[in-house]
């Protein structure tokens, strides 16, 4: 069945890059999603992409999608205090019209 | 910036008793969501709602689970009898339409069954 993967937990300093890895199974997986939810608020759609893209930009966010190897990663730039939060990975497959699988969520934590 | 929002943010409820877990969608969104989420598990799909009917609904989505929209603004999840199982963060979420996949969630309900 459909699977994402994460890591469970991540810690970078104030200021580094920070690179959150996630892998998938449903290779006809169209949209893949970054989320962030932050203590006692909802899950905050941070950006997507679509399955036929392999890298989206957007401000100090890079995502990065390795199609082949069903990978996809979320890398923040000049990493801030305000960036501490879960980070989920998520895709929608082809065969779904709606739903969203969800990754178990890496914990981001900011050394300063 | 419109948001998806929802009430309450915290229910207690007895194992037995119906619960109805309210959201409002973002204005002119035609898909509705729910999804929950377990303690220290995954945020799982429960169900999809599109012109007045339900499109898709997870295993999870039993009889004990109903949705509705009865009005124009809000969406509802109803438990029938919830069991100790049902406590969770349940999320409601909308998407605007057919070409965009962004779906967009509320802050959660935290559901309590004692």
């Amino acid at each position: 069945g459909e699977d994402v993967e994460q890591s469970l937990f991540l810690s970078v300093r104030e200021g580094d890059s920070s690179v959150i890895n996630c892998t998938y199974t449903d290779s006809s997986s169209t949209y893949l999603y970054w989320y962030k939810q932050e203590p006692g608020a909802g899950l905050q759609l941070l950006t997507y992409i679509f399955s036929n893209m392999d890298m989206k930009q957007d401000q100090r966010l890079t995502v990065l999608l390795n199609k082949k190897d069903k990978h996809l990663s979320l890398r923040i730039a000049d990493t801030q205090t305000g960036d501490s939060a879960i980070y989920f990975c998520a895709e929608k497959g082809y065969s779904s019209a709606s739903k969203i699988i969800f990754g178990s969520g890496t914990r981001l934590s900011i050394r300063p | 910036e419109p948001e998806v929002t929802q009430t309450p943010s915290h229910q207690v409820t007895q194992m037995g008793q119906e619960v109805i877990l309210r959201c409002v969608p973002i204005s002119n969104h035609l898909y509705f969501y729910w999804y929950r989420q377990i303690l220290g598990q995954k945020v799982e799909f429960l169900v999809s709602f599109y012109n007045n009917e339900i499109s898709e609904k997870s295993e999870i989505f039993d009889d004990q689970f109903s949705v509705e929209r009865p009005d124009g603004s809000n969406f509802t999840l109803k438990i029938r009898s919830t069991k100790l199982e049902d406590s969770a963060m349940y999320f409601c979420a909308s998407r605007a339409g057919t070409t965009s996949y962004e779906q967009y969630f509320g802050p959660g309900t935290r559901l309590t069954v004692t």
